[in-house]
């Protein structure tokens, strides 16, 4: 299966500051990738939809402006946190989209975990 | 979109059966059943996934009901690896094409 991987794996950033976070798709080409969070004890909440060369699409109520994504390559999207502050603390996890669309699995990365003090 | 209903947790001892159930009673004809599970602090992991017929791979085993309102995924021998949260997810095109909508899983303890 894909490999995709994630920097840093974690990192802590003081309020106010901006965090970006990158996902690799190792071993092929992937033109979707999607962003999820997942707060402590609780289930992973997608954020957005990461397409290659165009704008991101977001979830209802993800602030776009706050969470600036760019999948500039076919290989590489980044989520940038901007102004961060500690209600962002979360565990942010990339995944990508095989390349046989729905009939195929999704591949995570092994997420970045992001503290905000 | 469609959604799943799975038991909060459920038990077991290593080296026996795991049969995990998934109601998706609303589920619709283009919709693709996956597994996924989650380790702590991990990302999740791809298990298996299907449309109509079983499935069977390496990790597991998928049996989808006739009528296709529910499933279960079946671990054929449970190691102590195999504790995690499962996600039953259903997956469909159009303009949510692709995307994966976690509700809180199934959460799997082994006992050694």
């Amino acid at each position: 299966g894909a490999v995709v991987s994630q920097h840093p794996s974690w990192v802590i950033c003081k309020s106010g500051t901006s965090v970006k976070i990158e996902c690799r798709s190792l071993d092929f080409q992937a033109t979707t990738m999607f962003w999820y969070r997942q707060f402590p004890k609780q289930s992973l909440m997608l954020m957005a939809t990461s397409n290659e060369g165009s704008k991101a699409t977001y979830e209802q109520g993800v602030e776009k402006d706050k969470f600036l994504i760019n999948h500039a390559s076919l290989t590489l999207s980044t989520l940038t946190v901007t102004s961060a502050h500690p209600e962002d603390s979360s565990f942010y996890i990339c995944s990508v989209l095989g390349l046989a669309g729905l009939r195929d699995e999704q591949y995570f990365g092994p997420g970045t975990r992001l503290t905000v003090t | 979109d469609a959604k799943t209903t799975q038991p909060n947790s459920m038990e077991s001892n290593e080296e026996e059966p795991v049969h995990l159930p998934c109601n998706h009673s609303t589920i619709s004809g283009t919709d693709y059943i996956h597994w996924y599970r989650q380790l702590p602090s991990q990302g999740p992991e791809y298990v298996i996934h299907g449309l109509t017929s079983n499935v069977n791979n390496r990790m597991a085993s998928l049996a989808i009901a006739e009528d296709r309102k529910s499933s279960t995924l079946i671990l054929h021998r449970a190691t102590l690896r195999d504790a995690a949260v499962y996600y039953c997810i259903l997956v469909s095109g159009g303009t949510s094409y692709g995307k994966l909508t976690f509700g809180q899983g199934t959460i799997l303890t082994v006992h050694p």
